[in-house]
């Protein structure tokens, strides 16, 4: 059974980075077919997608998140990071990993609300 | 990018009811490349339906999802009270890769 777990501080001060981590259990990052991706969802509000990264290096980003977003990944961990920067408080919301089979998001993290407020 | 349009935006239905939810995008989609999700409060969303019309593992024969080009329909045959929840749709594009619709809430009237 796949499982992601997201991990990182509940609370980043307005102009810093938002870091997160997801670790994954029942699966391995390195292994190919997949992308390891992050989604947020602002409260009561829609889906937005964040980026991916595959296991050749390829990361792809939303582009109206582009500037600030590096996904990256550590295989020895089982594990990849979002890092988004100079954050305000529209990037408040309750941030998702997700395994991404190219058709769907088949398995999903719980989730971690991440407040931005000094 | 391709909008994905969700209507109704609030779905308001019995128990038993049949539940009709459309998903309409900007530009034409791939029905291999459509995708439906269900969230609960305090859930992630939990996929449903991928490739337009395939049912992911343990989704229960009542959840159907149909359409092609522009136009994408979920249908809930007959609502259980577990099936009251908010549903998108998503869909793989070029720049950028993935995007939402704004959901469709399906609430108890």
């Amino acid at each position: 059974q796949v499982q992601l777990l997201e991990s990182g501080p509940g609370l980043v001060k307005p102009s810093q980075t938002l870091s997160l981590t997801c670790t994954v259990s029942g699966d391995s990052i390195t292994r190919g077919s997949y992308y390891w991706t992050w989604i947020r969802q602002p409260a009561g509000e829609g889906l937005e997608w964040i980026g991916r990264f595959y296991t050749s290096g390829t990361t792809n980003y939303n582009p109206s998140l582009k500037s600030r977003v590096t996904i990256s990944v550590d295989t020895s961990k089982n594990q990849f990071s979002l890092k988004l920067s100079s954050v305000t408080a529209a990037d408040t919301a309750v941030y998702y990993c997700a395994r991404d089979s190219s058709w769907a998001l088949d398995y999903w993290g719980q989730g971690t609300l991440v407040t931005v407020s000094s | 990018e391709i909008v994905l349009t969700q209507s109704p935006g609030t779905l308001s239905l019995s128990p038993g009811e049949r539940a009709t939810l459309s998903c309409r995008a900007s530009q034409s989609v791939s029905s291999t490349y459509l995708v439906w999700y269900q969230q609960k409060p305090g859930q992630a969303p939990r996929l449903l339906i991928y490739s337009a019309s395939s049912r992911a593992t343990g989704i229960p024969d009542r959840f159907s999802g149909s359409g092609s080009g522009t136009d994408f329909t979920l249908t809930i045959s007959r609502l259980e009270p577990e099936d009251f929840a908010v549903y998108y749709c998503q869909q793989y594009g070029s720049s950028p890769q993935l995007t939402f619709g704004g959901g469709t809430k399906v609430e108890i009237k």
